[in-house]
C-alpha cells in the first residue's frame, strides 16, 4: 500500500533556528513522486518541490533544502534560519505509478516559529 | 497564488441541506481535482475529472457527487449534509492527469454544517 509518514506533529522553535521536518514513504511502484506542500494560517495549500524517483539529488531554494534517500524512503524538509513566517502546516505527499494521478498525503507537520 | 479559485470561500448551512462548490482550474490545465480535509481524516482525494470526464474516484460517499464542465470548471454537489461533513474542501488543477504532474491547490471552500 502507499503511505506517506510524518511522525512529527508539531514542532516549536525559535527564530533563526534551523528546522528539519521528516516524511518517510512507502510503495511498491519504482516510479514514484514526492511532494511538499506548505498550509499557512490563511488554509490554502501551496506547492513546494516536487521530487521524481529517479533523481535524488538533493535540492536547496534559498533557505529551504530538501534531502531524498531512496535507501530510508526518506524525503526531508529543512527550512534555515527559520522565520515567523515559516509557521505553517507543512505536508509530504506520494504519487505513484503511471497513468492517473492521485497524491496521497501525510498528516503533516505543524511548526510554530516564535520570534 | 496558484491561478485556481474556488467559490465560495465560506458556507454555512444545516443538516440534510445541498451545496454546491465551485471551482476553476489554471488556464490550461484540463484535470480538476476534489480534497476533504477534516481533523480527523486529514486530506482525502475525492474524485479527479479530466477534459469533462471521470477518470478516478477515492473516499466520495454516495451522497457527494462532482462534474466538470465543457469550460473545464467543476462543481462538486454535496447532498443530505451531515455535521461530519464539515471540513474544508480543495480544488486543485493540473496540465494533464499523469502521475508526473504537479497539482496546484485553490484556497479551498469551509463548509460548516449546523
Amino acid at each position: 500500500a502507499q503511505k506517506v509518514t510524518q511522525a512529527q506533529t508539531e514542532i516549536s522553535v525559535v527564530e533563526k533556528e534551523d528546522v528539519t521536518l521528516d516524511c518517510v514513504y512507502e510503495t511498491r511502484d519504482t516510479t514514484y513522486y514526492l511532494f511538499w506542500y506548505k498550509q499557512p494560517p490563511s488554509g490554502e495549500l501551496v506547492f513546494l518541490i516536487r521530487r521524481n524517483s529517479f533523481d535524488e539529488q538533493n535540492e536547496i531554494s534559498g533557505r529551504y533544502s530538501w534531502n531524498f534517500q531512496k535507501s530510508t524512503s526518506s524525503f526531508n524538509f529543512t527550512i534555515t534560519a527559520s522565520q515567523v513566517v515559516d509557521s505553517a502546516v507543512y505536508f509530504c505527499a506520494l504519487s505513484y505509478g503511471t497513468g492517473f494521478q492521485k497524491l496521497v498525503f501525510g498528516t503533516g507537520t505543524r511548526l510554530l516559529v516564535s520570534p | 497564488d496558484s491561478g485556481v479559485t474556488q467559490t465560495p470561500k465560506h458556507l454555512i448551512t444545516a443538516t440534510g441541506q445541498r451545496v454546491t462548490l465551485r471551482c476553476s482550474p489554471r488556464s490550461g490545465d484540463l484535470s480538476v481535482y476534489w480534497y476533504q480535509q477534516s481533523l480527523d481524516q486529514g486530506l482525502q482525494f475525492l474524485i479527479q475529472y479530466y477534459n469533462g470526464e471521470e477518470r478516478a474516484k477515492g473516499n466520495i460517499l454516495e451522497r457527494f457527487s462532482a462534474q466538470q464542465f465543457p469550460d473545464l470548471h467543476s462543481e462538486l454537489n454535496l447532498s443530505s449534509l451531515e455535521l461530519g461533513d464539515s471540513a474544508l474542501y480543495f480544488c486543485a488543477s493540473s496540465e494533464v492527469a499523469q502521475s508526473t504532474d504537479t497539482q496546484y491547490f485553490g484556497p479551498g471552500t469551509r463548509l460548516t454544517v449546523l
